[in-house]
């Protein structure tokens, strides 16, 4: 069975620092993209950043770029998110999904529960 | 970027009730669709990729058609536990989601 659990989520003052992971079994996690998808409260769902099983491809949205920074330990089958200065616009429940692909496209057929990661002083 | 609309935002149904849903593609993006349920307080989950293939153990009351622009998500006979925010996704290419449909009891 496929589960991922994300943790490391909680209050963090604007300008601080924290580390999200997610610890993913039932599957080959070499062979997957995984992905970071968060949620503001009461919004839609936004992607945040993406990175390929051999870690040769990353990707992030705009709006974190150059702030966060995506991992993975394929030896421990862990992904994590270190969350440099973070904003207020941070806010948010941060998903940790699995990429699954059709031809050149991904889609998302596994997600974590969800972690909360709050910004504010 | 390619931009995803939904169409409605919020629909008001009863148990039983068809319903459709339309994402709409700024672009041509073939098959290239996916189709999430997510309930309140839970995590999205994969219904439909590549515009109509449903995913394992989703039940066969819902499904999906289209592909280039204009795509739909329809639900046969509305369950209670349907009554959730329904999200398409293109995939490949940025930002991924559509706005969301939020289907609410009647």
């Amino acid at each position: 069975e496929v589960q991922l659990v994300e943790s490391g989520g909680g209050l963090v003052k604007p300008g601080g620092s924290l580390r999200l992971s997610c610890a993913a079994s039932g599957f080959t996690f070499s062979d997957y993209t995984m992905n970071w998808v968060r949620q503001a409260p009461g919004k839609g769902l936004e992607w945040v950043s993406s990175i390929s099983g051999s870690t040769n491809y990353i990707h992030y949205a705009d709006s974190v770029k150059g702030r966060f920074t995506i991992s993975r330990d394929n030896a421990k089958n862990s992904l994590s998110l270190q969350m440099n200065s973070p904003r207020g616009e941070d806010t948010a429940v941060y998903y940790c999904a699995r990429g699954a692909h059709f031809g050149s496209g991904t889609y998302y057929d596994y997600w974590g529960q969800g972690t909360l990661v709050t910004v504010s002083s | 970027d390619i931009q995803l609309t939904q169409s409605p935002s919020f629909l008001s149904a009863s148990v039983g009730d068809r319903v459709t849903i339309t994402c709409r593609a700024s672009q041509g993006i073939s098959s290239y669709l996916a189709w999430y349920q997510q309930r309140p307080g839970k995590a999205p989950k994969l219904l439909i990729y590549a515009a109509s293939t449903l995913q394992s153990g989703v039940p066969s009351r819902f499904s999906g058609s289209g592909s280039g622009t204009e795509f739909t998500l329809t639900i046969s006979s509305l369950q209670p536990e349907d009554f959730a925010t329904y999200y398409c996704q293109q995939l490949n290419s940025y930002p991924p989601f559509g706005p969301g449909t939020k289907v609410d009891i009647k």
